[in-house]
C-alpha cells in the first residue's frame, strides 16, 4: 500500500522459534499502527495495535514495537505454533485513509 | 449484530458487464472502505468514505465508482468490467480514526 513497506514477503520458521515482521512508514503524523492476520480464504482480523504514545505492547505471544524516530514498527511472535501460519499485514493511517502493507506469508514448520 | 456484510460472495461477469457490490455495517461506524486483494499485492485501497456523505479516491480507483448511500451502506460499482478487475474485494468499516477496522467476508469476482 501507499507509504507502507513491509518485509519480508515470506517467512518460514520452525515451530517454537520466533518470527519478526517489520514495516516502515513515511507519514510522520501517523499515530496508530495495527497488525492484521489473514488465514487462507478468510477476512483479515486485528491481532494487535499500538498508538504512538507507547513504544511496545504485548499480548501473550505477540508483541508490537514502535520506533517513531526511524519510522518503523515490528510484529514479534514468540514460541510459534502451526496455527500462526497465515498472512500478516501492517497498516498505516495517513489522514482518513487506511493503507496496508503488501503482506508477509508466515509458515510455521512442525 | 452481524458486523460488516458483503453481497454477493461470488460473482462471474463477462467483460463489459456492470455490477454493484454491496456492503452494510450495523456497528454505527463513521468510516467505510473498499479494498481489492490480489496475490502478492496485499490489500489496495480503491475508495473510502470518511463519513456519511463523503467519498474519496484511494490507490486504485480507476474503473470503479462508489456510493455512500447512508451511514450503514457503502456500495462499489463496476460500470464496464475488465479481466484486470478479477480479484477478491473486501469492504471494511471503522468507528473513528485510530481504531480497528472490521472486514466483511469478501467477494470473489471473476471477469472473463
Amino acid at each position: 500500500g501507499e507509504n507502507v513497506e513491509q518485509h519480508p514477503s515470506t517467512l518460514s520458521v520452525q515451530e517454537g522459534d520466533s518470527a519478526v515482521i517489520k514495516c516502515t512508514y513515511s507519514d510522520s503524523a501517523s499515530n496508530y499502527f495495527p497488525w492484521y492476520k489473514q488465514e487462507l480464504g478468510k477476512r483479515p482480523q486485528l491481532i494487535i495495535d499500538i498508538r504512538s504514545n507507547v513504544g511496545e505492547k504485548k499480548d501473550q505471544r505477540i508483541a508490537v514495537t514502535l520506533n517513531k524516530t526511524a519510522k518503523h514498527f515490528s510484529l514479534h511472535i514468540t514460541e510459534t505454533q502451526p496455527e500462526d501460519s497465515a498472512v500478516y499485514f501492517c497498516a498505516q493511517r495517513p489522514h482518513n485513509q487506511f493503507y496496508f502493507g503488501t503482506g508477509t506469508s508466515l509458515t510455521v514448520i512442525p | 449484530n452481524a458486523g460488516v456484510t458483503q453481497t454477493p460472495k461470488f460473482q462471474v461477469l463477462k467483460t463489459g458487464q456492470s455490477m454493484t457490490l454491496q456492503c452494510a455495517q450495523d456497528m454505527n461506524h463513521n468510516s467505510m472502505y473498499w479494498y481489492r486483494q490480489d496475490p502478492g499485492m496485499g490489500l489496495r485501497l480503491i475508495y473510502y468514505s470518511a463519513s456519511e456523505g463523503t467519498t474519496d479516491k484511494g490507490e486504485v480507483p480507476n474503473g470503479y465508482n462508489v456510493s455512500r448511500l447512508n451511514k450503514r451502506e457503502f456500495s462499489l460499482r463496476l460500470e464496464s468490467a475488465a479481466p484486470s478487475q478479477t480479484s477478491v474485494y473486501f469492504c471494511a468499516s471503522r468507528p473513528g480514526v485510530n481504531t480497528e477496522a472490521f472486514f466483511g467476508q469478501g467477494t470473489r469476482l471473476t471477469v472473463v
